[in-house]
């Protein structure tokens, strides 16, 4: 079975401060894993996602992921946040055809 | 088409009544999802389609939830005689179908029940 935990719901962060999202898997095979953000009222935008090729992913607006498998861990970064990566955030874990969402972590930046 | 579309983009509707969503996937995609998001929370999933068969209905919610695929491609979610606590933003995506299974999203229908 497979499982994905966010382990914040809301994070804060002050802009030009580095961002760090948490994420934890579940899986008994290798499975692909994916981070899509929200911002408000609009849709669900891919950022970055992992296919067990490079354990580094770089995704759009300068967002990046590391897959540490010994941690099972998908942790989302970025080193400067902007006023404009507010929103929420989810981590996805898929293997062929079960897709499970994170509850999501809503960032938000402080002038 | 260029990405997935969703139709009606907004629906209000009375408690009671019946509604229908409309969900046109990417071509060639063969696997599409309906998703519910309610306010300030995530994603739930309501159902799975691969092709024209749903092998996952388990997130449907109650019996007047349902939903279904023809030709491979048009989905249509029926919500029957709805209640307040059906309103939502109801979210389709579509995918290849392969391991790699990324999901592109419609920009949902918002749903809300008075």
């Amino acid at each position: 079975a497979q499982s994905v935990t966010q382990l914040d719901s809301h994070v804060s962060v002050s802009e030009g401060t580095p961002v760090l999202l948490r994420c934890n898997y579940s899986s008994s095979y290798s499975p692909s894993l994916f981070w899509y953000v929200q911002h408000p009222n609009k849709g669900l935008q891919l950022l970055l996602k992992y296919t067990s090729a490079a354990t580094l992913v770089k995704g759009i607006n300068g967002f990046e992921a590391e897959f540490k498998k010994s941690e099972t861990s998908f942790h989302l970064t970025k080193p400067s946040a902007h006023m404009s990566d507010a929103a929420e955030y989810f981590c996805v874990v898929s293997l062929y055809d079960k897709i499970i969402f994170g509850k999501g972590t809503r960032l938000h930046i402080l002038p | 088409g260029a990405g997935v579309s969703q139709s009606p983009s907004n629906k209000v509707t009375e408690k009671g009544k019946d509604v229908e969503l409309r969900c046109d996937p990417i071509s060639g995609h063969t696997a599409l999802y309906w998703y519910r998001q309610s306010l300030g929370q995530g994603l739930e999933f309501l159902i799975y389609f691969q092709g024209n068969s749903a092998p996952d209905k388990s997130g449907l919610p109650s019996d007047r939830f349902s939903a279904e695929r023809t030709g491979g491609s048009v989905s249509t979610l029926t919500i029957q005689r709805t209640q307040q606590e059906d309103s939502a933003v109801y979210l389709c995506a579509s995918n290849t179908g392969t391991v790699y299974n990324e999901q592109f999203f419609g920009p949902g229908t918002r749903l809300t029940v008075l």
